[in-house]
């Protein structure tokens, strides 16, 4: 069954630190692999995706993520966190196969420390 | 554009109350979606539309009821609000079918059972 795992659920880093955001997800048919991240009082906007092509993916504000197949990870990634970056991120997934769901991760919460 | 609006902002009930969310897209989405946000576990799915005068049921539909009258709208209903269904409440509209697409979110309905 698909499921989409976020081992951390909560990431303190200090301001200008680098921060990896870890996603893996299971699923026995190709998908498609989605970031999203929700500000304080605000709904979800997608960060970045990946559908195809290159593995490297490279999304708003200085994010990127990388697909690794064999580790069915999609990890997030950003050299120097902003205290603007301070926000709720969420994973999600949808199977080729199937494209009227998407699947979430249970969130990790970013606190970027002055 | 004025994107993905949801009606109300938030709301108080009592349980045993019924009150219907609405949700209003002005992109043309053919998708639309209703998800529950609980603390630790991420977005849950609980019923989506492909299109107009068609539902199906998502994750967790237990306790609500949907409508898709016209393309732009998707209401959810909870007929006999019971404190589980203490949450936040964010609708979702997609292009849908086989274009992978981004979801855009309304900015959210908390809802209070008392």
């Amino acid at each position: 069954a698909q499921s989409v795992t976020q081992l951390d659920s909560q990431v303190p880093v200090f301001e200008e630190a680098p921060v990896e955001l870890r996603c893996n997800y299971s699923s026995s048919v190709s998908v498609y692999l989605f970031w999203y991240v929700q500000y304080p009082n605000q709904g979800l906007q997608l960060l970045l995706k990946y559908l195809s092509g290159s593995t490297l993916v490279k999304g708003i504000n200085g994010f990127e993520a990388e697909f690794n197949k064999s580790q069915t990870s999609f990890h997030l990634r950003k050299p120097s966190v902003h205290i603007s970056d301070t926000a709720e991120y969420f994973c999600a997934v949808i199977e080729k196969t199937s494209y009227d769901k998407v699947i979430f991760g249970p969130g990790t919460s970013l606190s970027v420390i002055p | 554009n004025a994107g993905v609006t949801q009606t109300p902002k938030f709301r108080v009930l009592k349980t045993g109350q019924s009150m219907t969310l609405l949700c209003a897209q002005d992109m043309n989405h053919e998708y639309m979606y209703w998800y529950r946000q609980d603390p630790g576990m991420g977005l849950r799915l609980i019923h989506y539309s492909v299109g107009e005068g068609t539902t199906a049921k998502g994750e967790v539909p237990d306790g609500y009821n949907v409508s898709r009258l016209k393309k732009q709208n998707f209401l959810l209903g909870l007929e006999s609000a019971a404190p589980s269904q203490t949450s936040v409440y964010f609708c979702a509209s997609s292009y849908g079918g086989r274009r992978q697409e981004t979801q855009y979110f309304g900015p959210g309905t908390r809802l209070l059972v008392l």
